[in-house]
């Protein structure tokens, strides 16, 4: 079974640029989760989905990031513009449920913001 | 709101067991789960706890305390590639609403198995 995948791996943008990245996660994960990971810290969670329903994204700063996961699959995380405390690792999650303990994490992308 | 503690750094003996605890503060809890994270790499899923007791998968074993907010995951026969960052998470809310499905993660115990 395919893992979660993301991209880009690895983005490197000045501040006030825009910048996107994608997940694509496990085939039949109806919950789909994108984390931010500074270093030296646990993940944190951003906003949750169930299918195409965004349920939980009270920690998202909604005035420079969205998000958005057309027909319940694929996911996009953007970020207009970018600021230099933006730098960070953003980890895209998935699991069958939201019942559940165990989520299933992509690679993520490490972010730089110069 | 939830708040976990656990150890920042832990070094143990290739071959040995290391218990790395675990204490957290939260309403409406449901379970614990513990991740491990590779430098540069995703954090994978090692197990959950939701009834006090311990759970055996292999050499990792994870414990839960209800009633003491706490929970460790011991490693056995510890090998090199164990190096690696461990998260404790709890699932935790306020009820039926969004916030009854969130993993709250700790700071994670970086653990250095030297030989």
């Amino acid at each position: 079974e395919a893992g979660v995948v993301q991209s880009p791996r690895y983005k490197i943008i000045e501040k006030k640029q825009p910048v996107a990245f994608w997940c694509n996660p496990i085939s039949g994960h109806n919950t789909l989760y994108w984390y931010l990971q500074n270093l030296g810290q646990g993940p944190e969670l951003l906003i949750r989905y169930e299918n195409e329903e965004a349920v939980d994204d009270s920690q998202l700063p909604k005035d420079r990031f969205s998000a958005e996961r057309l027909k319940g699959v694929d996911s996009t995380l953007k970020i207009q513009p970018a600021e230099l405390g933006d730098s960070a690792v953003y980890l895209c999650a998935s699991s069958p449920a939201p019942t559940t303990g165990e989520q299933f994490f992509g690679p993520g992308t490490r972010l730089t913001v110069l | 709101g939830q708040s976990l503690e656990q150890p920042s750094e832990v070094t143990a003996v290739e071959g040995a067991i290391v218990q790395i605890n675990c204490t957290y503060q939260t309403s409406g809890f449901y379970g614990l789960s513990w991740y491990q994270q590779h430098d540069g790499g995703a954090p994978t899923f090692l197990s959950y706890n939701a009834l006090d007791g311990l759970e055996e998968t292999g050499r990792f074993s994870s414990f839960l305390s209800r009633s003491d907010s706490y929970g460790y995951l011991l490693l056995q026969e510890l090998q090199m590639k164990d190096s690696a960052s461990y998260f404790c998470a709890v699932r935790a809310g306020g009820g039926s609403g969004a916030g009854s499905y969130q993993l709250t993660f700790g700071k994670g115990t970086k653990l250095s198995v030297i030989p």
